[in-house]
């Protein structure tokens, strides 16, 4: 079990710019999610997959925010035209597939934008 | 949709005994989780529960009430190193496509002094 992998660790782009960070989620854990966390608040749900399937998304979320988990097994979360709002610690976790399987989280990506 | 109250700090004394409340209103509630969140850190699992009463585990317990929509977590023996944030996340039906999703409250920042 080598934990929830996350990268970049960090990144800073200009407005208007796309960004892509990537997840590796536990092996054995079909359950994959993205929250967006701000300083001082808990973490904010954006999107869902079981497996490749992306079954929940964020009535918050724009349509700058598409989200892909193409084999079941990675998944890759890009914004498009940056704008300042986005700026976030970009956590995702991972579960296996039973309700009362905790979710392991990585270690995030702060996004910052100019 | 899912509404978690905690309260947003609280301060307690090495040694001592602290309780942090959690709130809630969801639909198709499936579960309540305890987190901890130390600055800069990664969301780590605590407690789970499903069932009214009480779980132990160790110098942290946690309580739930679901007719009341309640739940507390009780640390004791309180150490400097639980200087944390804890945050409340209950499984509750996402409105979109019916999946279960954990909705995070905005956390509790709990100051442990000498």
């Amino acid at each position: 079990d080598t934990g929830v992998s996350q990268n970049p660790r960090h990144k800073i782009t200009k407005r208007g710019q796309n960004v892509t960070f990537r997840c590796d989620p536990i092996s054995e854990h079909n359950r994959l999610y993205w929250y967006r966390q701000t300083l001082g608040q808990g973490p904010e749900f954006l999107t869902y997959f079981q497996n490749e399937a992306q079954l929940e998304k964020s009535r918050l979320l724009s349509d700058r925010f598409s989200a892909e988990r193409p084999k079941g097994s990675f998944s890759t979360l890009e914004i498009q035209r940056t704008e300042q709002g986005d700026s976030a610690m970009y956590l995702c976790a991972s579960s296996r597939g039973t309700g009362n399987q905790p979710q392991h989280f990585g270690d995030g990506t702060r996004l910052s934008i100019l | 949709g899912q509404n978690i109250d905690q309260p947003t700090e609280m301060t307690a004394t090495e040694g001592a005994i602290v309780q942090i409340n959690c709130t809630y209103q969801t639909s198709g509630f499936n579960g309540l989780f305890w987190y901890q969140q130390h600055a800069g850190e990664a969301p780590t699992f605590l407690s789970y529960n499903v069932l009214d009463g009480l779980e132990e585990k160790g110098r942290f317990s946690s309580f739930l009430s679901r007719s009341k929509g309640y739940s507390y977590l009780l640390l004791k023996e309180l150490q400097m190193k639980d200087s944390a944030s804890y945050l409340c996340a209950v499984r509750g039906m996402h409105a979109s496509g019916g999946s279960y999703i954990p909705t995070f409250g905005r956390g509790t920042s709990l100051i442990v002094h000498p």
